[in-house]
């Protein structure tokens, strides 16, 4: 079975601060990675996905993703936050070979940005 | 090009009640997979339906069933309702076989069981 630990659950940070989450997983075949974010009041979208090849990948607004593999870990970086980045971020994995539907989701960051 | 859509948003109901949600994939998206958010946690899969048919199941009891319908749009049903099952029931959408992994989600539904 899949499992995703995220190490931070509320980070609180100043305008042009940089961020880094971090993500966990346990699981021991390929699998694809994602980070998904939830703005106040709407929907859960998606930031940045990782399937194959460079192991660093960019989503939208900045941010970016790497995936260590002998780490287990997709850790979620920005340079340099906005106050626009307030919101709760999911990190989430579902195997190599299986279609989206069936992810397991982390417990999710809380990141509020002081502006 | 609307997105997922489900209904309704907020439900009130009492312990051994059953419930119906409802989901609109998003237009052209053949799969609907759906996921129970507890307060504070993160989102869990629940199952998922395509070509009317649930094709994968998380760990949920048998008390969670589903359907598809031929326009794509689905169900959730929850018989026997316990107090634990009050949370955010969220619906994602996706399509089989594009090589795109990506799924989109709904506002979910509220679901409060007193």
């Amino acid at each position: 079975a899949q499992s995703v630990s995220q190490h931070n659950h509320h980070v609180i940070l100043s305008e042009a601060a940089s961020l880094e989450l971090g993500c966990n997983y346990s699981y021991g075949g390929t699998v694809n990675l994602f980070w998904y974010v939830q703005y106040p009041g709407q929907h859960l979208q998606l930031l940045l996905k990782y399937f194959s090849g460079d192991p660093l990948v960019k989503g939208i607004k900045g941010f970016e993703a790497e995936f260590i593999k002998s780490k287990f870990s997709f850790n979620l970086r920005k340079p340099s936050v906005q106050w626009s980045d307030t919101a709760e971020y999911f990190c989430a994995v579902n195997a190599q070979n299986t279609n989206a539907g069936k992810s397991t989701f982390g417990d999710g960051t809380t990141l509020t940005v002081k502006p | 090009d609307a997105g997922v859509t489900q209904s309704p948003t907020h439900l009130i109901k009492t312990r051994g009640q059953q419930v119906t949600l409802r989901c609109s994939p998003k237009s052209g998206h053949d799969t609907v997979s759906w996921y129970q958010q507890a307060l504070g946690q993160g989102p869990q899969f629940i199952f998922q339906y395509y070509e009317e048919e649930e094709r994968q199941r998380g760990n949920f009891p048998d008390r969670f069933s589903g359907h598809q319908f031929p326009n794509y749009s689905s169900e959730l049903n929850v018989n026997a309702l316990l107090l634990g099952d009050s949370a955010l029931y969220l619906c994602a959408s996706s399509l089989v076989g594009t090589g795109d992994l990506e799924q989109y989600f709904g506002p979910g539904t509220r679901l409060t069981v007193t």
